[in-house]
């Protein structure tokens, strides 16, 4: 049973440019979130994606943006990337119907800007 | 709005003692969830045990245990016997209940765990 699975795992990109991260979901589940963990920080909630639909989001601005695909595996988008976007990017996986409230992390994606 | 706060950034312990690691929590909801994660340098985010707020028995798991105090926000992770391999940053995270849903997690700033040999 593959778990959560995050590509790429290292990234490295420059001011203003733009980057796209993946996550496929365990299986079985539906409801992917996305979570910034800068160095030294616990993780903070980006947004949650259930239905293809963004269903909740934290407070992140809108150069933030994500995507789900109808398999459930998802995307985050960041554009007009700054240096302060340098963190350990963590996509968590549960299944919303089920009411389940656990959510099964990736090995996150690093991404660095220069 | 929820907050999480654990007040200790490091800690140790020898081998085959036991470690308890404080969290408390604010919040004016009645129904959520209370979980403890392990990070180790692999990155990964694992659970290691997860309370529910109307529980009062709390929450064990193998040689992990918590201490949750409803009253006072309190929610502490006890292990026992530890282990190399408990060498990590453990995270407190909290979760609302509301509306049957999966909802966000809001963690703390973790408590990074070293259990000497």
């Amino acid at each position: 049973d593959a778990g959560v699975t995050q590509s790429p795992t290292h990234l490295i990109k420059t001011r203003g440019q733009q980057v796209t991260l993946r996550c496929s979901p365990k299986s079985g589940h539906d409801t992917v979130s996305w979570y910034q963990q800068a160095l030294g920080q616990g993780p903070q909630f980006i947004f949650q994606y259930y239905e293809e639909e963004e269903r909740q989001r934290g407070n992140f601005p809108d150069r933030f943006s994500g995507h789900q695909f109808p398999n459930y595996s998802s995307e985050l988008n960041v554009n007009a990337l700054l240096l302060g976007d340098s963190a350990l990017y963590l996509c968590a996986s549960s299944h919303q119907l089920a009411g389940e409230d656990i959510q099964y992390f990736g090995a996150g994606t690093r991404l660095s800007v220069l | 709005a929820q907050t999480v706060t654990q007040s200790q950034p490091e800690m140790s312990v020898q081998e085959a003692e036991t470690v308890t690691l404080s969290c408390t929590y604010d919040t004016s909801e009645s129904n959520y969830y209370l979980f403890w994660y392990k990070q180790p340098p692999s990155r990964q985010m694992i659970l290691v045990i997860r309370q529910e707020a109307y529980k009062q028995q709390n929450a064990t798991e193998n040689r992990f245990s918590v201490n949750f105090q409803k009253a006072a926000k309190s929610f502490s992770l006890k292990i026992s016997d530890s282990q190399l391999g408990d060498t990590a940053m453990y995270f407190c995270a909290f979760m609302s209940g509301y509306g049957g849903a999966t909802n966000k997690l809001i963690f703390g700033t973790g408590t990074l765990l070293a259990v000497q040999p």
